[in-house]
């Protein structure tokens, strides 16, 4: 089976503009969770989503925000971006079988704000 | 600060020695998981323990969990170089129903030939 992909892979943009990142889960997977990693938060997590639907969401105000399509591939947008947003996004998939699943990670989007 | 915090932050050893990496976690899990990212990279599960096991071993890694004293330790046995890398600590528990996953700050390991 192929991985975890993500699109792109880098990407530079200025403040105030918005982006959208792409993550395709491994086939079959139905939860794509989205990761924000920085030098200085570390990993933290941005949402989840399950059958098109967002589940849980973790601590980011409203200009980040996703989506899920039927053929569970996932979207990412950051509205307004501001410097601080420059990070590494990761977005990781897992089957959904319960609380023995893994996550598989993909490559990441490294994101540049200038 | 985040659910997992690992220690040591930075970690040099000689090739063939034992790495240690500690994780400690503030509330109840069902299970903890390891990751390893090489640098700016994804990242790569290493092993998985349930909240009702003690001990775990995956070829050269070996995982404990002390839920009582809310830790868990990653041992790597005779090192080598590739194994340099940042590694993770990363808790999962209930969270409105669903499963929610809290990754530690993070070991990052060097490995000298």
């Amino acid at each position: 089976k192929a991985g975890v992909t993500q699109t792109p892979r880098y990407l530079i943009k200025t403040r105030g503009q918005q982006v959208t990142l792409s993550c395709s889960p491994i086939s079959g997977h139905r939860s794509v969770s989205w990761y924000q990693q920085t030098p200085g938060q570390g990993l933290q997590f941005l949402f989840e989503y399950f059958s098109e639907t967002q589940r849980n969401k973790g601590n980011f105000p409203g200009r980040f925000s996703g989506r899920q399509f039927s053929n569970s591939r996932s979207e990412m947008n950051v509205s307004t971006l501001e410097l601080g947003d420059s990070a590494l996004y990761l977005c990781a998939s897992r089957p959904d079988r319960g609380t023995l699943d893994t996550q598989y990670f993909g490559p990441g989007t490294r994101l540049t704000v200038l | 600060s985040q659910q997992g915090e690992e220690d040591p932050q930075a970690l040099s050893i000689q090739e063939g020695e034992n790495a240690t990496m500690n994780c400690s976690y503030k509330t109840s899990i069902n299970n903890l998981q390891w990751y390893r990212q090489n640098s700016g990279r994804g990242l790569v599960h290493l092993i998985l323990i349930r909240s009702n096991e003690r001990e775990k071993h995956s070829g050269r890694l070996r995982v404990t969990l002390d839920t009582s004293k809310k830790s868990s330790s990653l041992l790597i046995t005779a090192s080598r170089a590739a194994d340099t890398a940042s590694y993770f600590c990363a808790t999962e528990s209930n969270s409105g129903g669903y499963q929610k996953v809290t990754f530690g700050t993070g070991t990052k390991l060097q490995v000298i030939p």
